[in-house]
């Protein structure tokens, strides 16, 4: 069964550097989307993304964040100047285009920034 | 803005029992439902969408309804496995700041554990 893919599993880095998340969503699927979880916390909506550009975003997917689908098949989060409260488990998901509406997840990158 | 609550934030419950878990949403502006399910450590896993014309929508033992005027959905699972241990998250599908049905905003979750 196809699945949401991210890379890597888990990412350690200095506050201020620039992080790249990575996701290739399920083939067939036309939008994606980015969630974060802090730790104990709900999983927040950041951002949504169709047709080659943001469709949604939260407060939260300030200028520090910017999406990408550099090519056919992956999509990625970058966050240019991390802070220490960056620090959450960040979500890929994506979905079809019409018919259902289900989104489908990723496992998830863990974010640690120190 | 939508907020979403799910009540009880946690439940423990012997295997076998039938139960409900509860999902409360303030504004019923909504496009749809999702019920999700997540395992600690792990990503999200989608067991019932039902969209703003739908009353309820069922999966093998789990059942969703949804009554959008009250702002209210329920995920009734029926005779409980250990296997469904897990934290139950509600997400409501509404309208965002740029005008179309795509944010999506989480439930505070609700912790089950099913006892053997």
């Amino acid at each position: 069964e196809p699945e949401v893919t991210q890379t890597p599993s888990h990412q350690v880095t200095q506050m201020g550097q620039e992080v790249i998340l990575r996701c290739v969503p399920i083939s067939n699927h036309l939008y994606f989307y980015w969630y974060r979880q802090i730790l104990g916390q709900k999983v927040e909506f950041l951002v949504s993304f169709y047709n080659n550009e943001i469709s949604e975003k939260s407060e939260i997917f300030d200028d520090q964040f910017s999406v990408e689908r550099p090519d056919g098949s992956n999509f990625t989060l970058k966050i240019r100047s991390t802070k220490l409260e960056d620090s959450a488990m960040y979500f890929c998901a994506s979905r079809l285009s019409g018919g259902t509406d289900t989104q489908y997840f990723g496992p998830g990158t863990r974010l640690t920034v120190l | 803005k939508q907020e979403v609550t799910q009540i009880p934030a946690a439940l423990s419950v012997p295997e076998g029992e039938n139960l409900v878990l509860n999902c409360s949403f303030t504004d019923s502006a909504i496009y749809n439902l999702q019920w999700f399910r997540q395992d600690p450590g792990k990503g999200l896993t989608s067991l019932l969408l039902i969209q703003s014309s739908q009353r309820e929508q069922t999966s093998g033992r789990l059942n969703a309804s949804l009554d959008k005027s009250s702002g209210r959905s329920t995920l009734y699972i029926a005779a409980s496995q250990p296997g469904d241990s897990a934290t139950y998250l509600c997400a409501v599908k509404g309208l965002g700041s740029s005008g179309g049905y795509q944010k999506v905003t989480f439930g505070t979750g609700t912790k089950l554990q099913v006892i053997p």
